[in-house]
């Protein structure tokens, strides 16, 4: 049973226009969220992260958005250009240090 | 340059030849940690480590071995490979406690074919 969800294996989005990575999670007791940014070849790279005492956090281009009532996180990327071209993963801890991964969107920007 | 090492990049073994996949991190991070990768199921954890001499079992430990004799090196031991462990292999480390502890850092990952 995977407790962090991302639904779309996909995303496509035209550069200039907003992309959005969307991660759903089944356990209350997650406190900390975290969206990871991977290139092929490469090890997984943190982007951005959220507490669940906040419902929005912005840092550049990147602005995640935490529903809890929902149990929905959303990555919002604006404006969205070719390097934002990757695999996105969503995981979440309930701060014992242990991260659960969704299974990752890759996402692709087109020109 | 703060970074997290693993070696070897690429691997093709035969069933049932021990193999150690190794980990380096420059950082002193105390937390140091085992992923498997594999298509449609995201990151899951093989096992990690707290501290020095303080290994425990993620969700996917069976077949694997790990070692903390250092703070800085986490080697993966497979015993006996076999052909369901073949993956791409992540390892990761951070600090415990503050305002980054959840923050980890990958290396560059090891794709492992067992034959």
């Amino acid at each position: 049973d995977q407790q962090v969800k991302q639904n779309s294996p996909s995303l496509s989005v035209q550069e200039g226009r907003i992309s959005i990575l969307n991660c759903d999670y089944t356990n209350s007791m997650f406190d900390y969220f975290l969206w990871y940014k991977k290139y092929p070849a490469e090890g997984p790279t943190f982007l951005i992260s959220i507490s669940s005492i906040k419902d929005k956090n912005e840092d550049g281009r990147f602005t995640v958005f935490l529903n809890k009532s929902a149990k929905h996180l959303s990555l919002h990327i604006v404006p969205s250009q070719p390097g934002d071209s990757a695999v996105y993963f969503c995981a979440a801890t309930d701060s014992n240090y242990q991260l659960i991964w969704g299974a990752g969107t890759k996402l692709i920007i087109k020109p | 340059e703060a970074q997290v090492t693993q070696n070897p990049r690429y691997l093709i073994t035969v069933t049932g030849k021990k193999l150690t996949v190794t980990c380096s991190q420059n950082m002193n991070h105390e937390y140091m940690s085992w992923y498997r990768q594999d298509p449609g199921l995201g990151l899951r954890q093989i096992y990690y480590s707290m501290n020095v001499e303080v290994t425990d079992k993620g969700d996917v430990p069976e077949g694997y071995k790990v070692s903390r004799k250092e703070k800085r090196n986490f080697p993966l031991i497979l015993e006996s490979p076999s052909p369901n462990q073949t993956s791409l292999y992540f390892c990761a480390s951070s600090f415990i406690g503050g305002r980054n502890a959840n923050e980890q850092f990958f290396g560059p990952g090891t794709r492992l074919t067992v034959l």
